[in-house]
């Protein structure tokens, strides 16, 4: 079974520029994540999707960050425009569905570096 | 919002010896999580604690959910240079979002 899959990998941006991220998740997943690691810390929530609608954005800086999942698959997680302090890495997760928040399954992630 | 306090933050250990670690939080947590992460790798979830009380193990890993419902511990028993990593506690509290601890970096002299 193939794994949440996330591009690109490595991005450096200039602060002030737009930079978006995708994430394939597991497949039948119904429940998507995105989540934000800085360096030292843990990963934290960003938003939650189940299937194409979200659940919980509360912790998504929403003046800058957007992120959709159109077809309840693929999502993407857009920045615009970036500051330095969103240099971290951006983890996608999926899981069977909203109850079964344990059972998340992380992508390798997206690390950002904004200059 | 919801805390876990991880500690240590950090362990240099002799490879063979045993690692413990563990979480903290003030509130009440109904599933607790162990993940770890390698380099460049997004985290794996080790060990699900369900109920109070539970001990559960996964090879050389035991995790046990605590009492109170406001912590977990982790140990590596004979601990190897593939241990290496950073270990996270994770929990959720009735359907909440996932919580992560600090982490605990894992570094073993071979």
């Amino acid at each position: 079974e193939a794994g949440v899959a996330q591009s690109p990998r490595y991005k450096i941006i200039e602060k002030r520029q737009s930079v978006a991220f995708w994430c394939n998740p597991i497949s039948g997943h119904a429940t998507l994540y995105w989540y934000q690691q800085i360096l030292g810390q843990g990963p934290k929530l960003l938003i939650q999707f189940q299937n194409n609608g979200v659940v919980d954005d509360s912790q998504l800086p929403k003046d800058r960050f957007s992120a959709e999942r159109l077809k309840g698959v693929d999502s993407t997680l857009k920045i615009q425009p970036a500051k330095l302090e969103d240099s971290a890495v951006y983890l996608c997760a999926s899981s069977l569905s909203y109850s079964r928040q344990e059972t998340q399954y992380f992508g390798p992630g997206t690390r950002l570096l904004v200059l | 919002g919801q805390q876990l306090n991880q500690s240590p933050q950090s362990m240099f250990i002799q490879e063979g010896e045993d690692v413990s670690m563990n979480c903290t939080s003030s509130s009440i947590f109904n599933t607790w999580l162990w993940y770890k992460q390698d380099p460049g790798e997004g985290p794996v979830l080790l060990i699900a604690l369900y109920k109070a009380g539970e001990l559960t193990s996964n090879g050389r890993l035991t995790a046990q959910f605590g009492i109170t419902r406001k912590d977990s511990f982790l140990n590596i028993s004979a601990s190897i240079p593939s241990d290496v990593g950073i270990y996270f506690c994770a929990g959720t509290s009735y359907g909440n979002k996932l919580v992560f601890g600090a982490g605990t970096i894992l570094r073993v002299k071979s």
